[in-house]
């Protein structure tokens, strides 16, 4: 198994350019999740999915979007990119029954807005 | 709210030393807690975990964390670090069937050889 994979590994955007951040996982688990990390700030959760069809806002879901088509495939899109959203973003998914998952993680993508 | 804290953010080792990262969590019920480690330039990675049962959790690496209830503590040991060890540690914690986990802020281990 790969595992959670993303690409990019890195991007520069220019600010009010848009791009999407893709992630997909082989393991079929039902439950994704997309995180940023900002220095000294810990993981942000932005957005996350239960199974396909079914997404819902994290803490920090502002200017971005996502859709989950497929159990495998979690994209996360920026429409309008902006400096503050400069962050290293991981996603993640996880299987278990509810209250008895464990999140594995992607190798993450570099984003740079300027 | 609920709130995950990490009282140490950057620790500072020599080869051979012990290691406890502190965790502590705000929330009264049932909690799954977790300990991840990120290697520089590396995604995150699961070091241990506790759901239920012995409160004392192995995990990879040497390391260990004692779920102790009544302090609201999930800390992370190790008794000897190696240079290798160097990293960023997150404590996570899920509260109940909550499905979301809440992070703490990571803490810096940066060990000399």
């Amino acid at each position: 198994n790969a595992g959670v994979t993303q690409t990019p590994k890195f991007r520069i955007l220019k600010i009010g350019q848009s791009m999407t951040l893709q992630c997909t996982q082989d393991m079929n688990h039902n439950y994704m999740y997309w995180y940023r990390q900002d220095p000294g700030m810990g993981l942000k959760l932005i957005y996350y999915s239960v199974g396909a069809g079914i997404t819902d806002k994290g803490e920090v879901p502002n200017g971005y979007n996502v859709s989950r088509s497929t159990t495998e495939d979690f994209p996360l899109r920026l429409e309008l990119a902006a400096p503050s959203q400069t962050s290293v973003y991981f996603c993640a998914s996880s299987y278990g029954d509810r209250g008895k998952e464990t999140q594995y993680f992607g190798p993450g993508t570099r984003l740079l807005v300027l | 709210a609920q709130s995950v804290s990490q009282h140490n953010h950057h620790v500072i080792l020599s080869e051979a030393a012990s290691l406890e990262l502190g965790c502590n969590y705000s929330y009264g019920g049932t909690v799954n807690l977790f300990w991840y480690v990120q290697y520089p330039g590396q995604h995150l990675q699961l070091l241990l975990k506790y759901f239920s049962g012995d409160p004392l959790v192995k995990g990879i690496k040497g390391f260990e964390a004692e779920f102790i209830k009544s302090k609201f503590s999930f800390n992370l040991r190790k008794p000897s670090v190696q240079w290798s060890d160097t990293a960023e540690y997150f404590c996570a914690v899920r509260a109940g069937n909550n499905r979301k986990l809440i992070w703490g802020l990571g803490t810096s281990l940066a060990v000399n050889p």
